[in-house]
This record gives structure tokens, sequence and C-alpha cells, in this order.
């Protein structure tokens, strides 16, 4: 399958900094990526869709000015966490949508935020 | 919107045997069925996906089954190994590369 690769795996930050979670598709461009969170034993939570040279959609009670997104290149989306506090702690994931398996979506490893 | 309800949240299965996980979906207009696996610490690997143009899918031990009339689908892990214990999510979406929406997840244990 297409491979989606995230970076860091692990971030610790200070409280009050922001902190920037990079999502790349290595094999295939993707117009269309999705950032998910997802607590301890808990289901993935989609917090918004990136689009390829446009806005963000974000979904329902997800700040978008807390979570920005970027998605600069058909390869390349960015999450930044802005002003972080120890609630935004958690483990997000992006995935992307790969063409030519049909829109086919495949998940990165994940990213671990932890904000001190 | 969408809602994905899913069951059992836990499964324990003896190593051999078969392991069954359901999932029904609200949205008439969903067409789009993977499942995911997902060991700790790790994102969601895809296994097996299911459009809704066919009812049933097998990829060597593990099948889905759609069933559009009454909103539900399966995923059926046959022979079970160790190595098959994690968590599965099942989801739903409108169209392949449409945001999921994903159910509660069934952590399975494959007892040895």
């Amino acid at each position: 399958g297409a491979v989606v690769s995230q970076h860091p795996s692990r971030v610790i930050c200070k409280s009050g900094t922001s902190v920037k979670i990079e999502c790349r598709s290595l094999d295939f461009q993707a117009t269309t990526m999705f950032w998910y969170r997802q607590f301890p034993k808990q289901s993935l939570m989609l917090m918004a869709t990136s689009n390829e040279g446009s806005k963000a959609t974000y979904e329902q009670g997800v700040e978008k000015d807390k979570f920005l997104i970027n998605h600069a290149s058909l390869t390349l989306s960015t999450l930044t966490v802005t002003s972080a506090h120890p609630e935004d702690s958690s483990f997000y994931i992006c995935s992307a949508s790969e063409p030519l398996s049909g829109n086919t979506i495949y998940f990165g490893e994940g990213s671990w935020l932890t904000v001190v | 919107g969408e809602n994905v309800e899913q069951h059992p949240s836990t499964l324990s299965v003896q190593e051999g045997d078969s392991a069954v996980i359901k999932c029904t979906y609200s949205d008439s207009a969903s067409n789009y069925f993977p499942w995911y696996k997902q060991e700790l610490g790790k994102g969601p690997q895809l296994i097996i996906d299911i459009r809704s143009n066919v009812g049933e899918k097998k990829d060597q031990r593990i099948a889905v089954t759609l069933n559009k009339t009454a909103k539900h689908f399966s995923l059926h892990i046959t022979e079970t190994q160790p190595e098959d214990s994690a968590v599965y999510f099942c989801a739903a979406s409108k169209a392949a590369g449409n945001k999921l929406t994903f159910g509660g997840g069934t952590r399975v244990l494959v007892k040895p």
C-alpha cells in the first residue's frame, strides 16, 4: 500500500509554545489529507480535512485558530498546535487519499504530543 | 451526519478460532466501508475495504460482508493467530477518498 509518513513521532513541548507536525505522502500525490486526534483507548476523531491549495475544512467544535493546518504541496500537510496546553496532549494522526488505488485512505504512524 | 456503531467493544478468542466484528451505520448514502487494524502506539493500517456495489470481499483469512438494506457490515477473521491481537476499527464514508466516520473500535485478544 501507499506510504504516509509523520514527523515527529513524539514531541514534548512547554505549555504556551507552538508545535508543528508534518504529514507526507511518500510515493503518491495527495490532494486531500485528513487530521485526526485520538485519546487513549478511544476512537479516532476527525479534526479537519486538508485540501491542497485551499483552506482546511474543520469539524464542528475544532478551533481553527488553535489547530492551524497548511497543505502547501501535493505531498505535505502540516498541523500546528498553537499556544499548546496540557489538555492538547494527545495522539495526532494524519491520513491521505491515494488516487491510484481508488482513493483508498492510508494513515501515518501518528505523532504523540505531550504538553508539560 | 453519519453515525457508526461497532460491537463488541472487546473480543477474546482462542487461537485458531474465528472472530467476528459487526458495525451498523446510519447514513444510507454511505458507499465505502474500510476496516483498519491499530496496534498499540501506531497509526491504523488498512486491512480490507468494501464498496457498496459488492456484498462480500475476501482476502486470505479476512473477509468483509455488507448488507446495504440493513445498513450493516461485518469483519470475519478466520484461523486467528496471536499477531491478530489489536484494536480493529470499522469506518464509513459516502465514497472512497471522502472523510471517514469511525466506529468505537473492538479490542481483539487472541489467546495462544
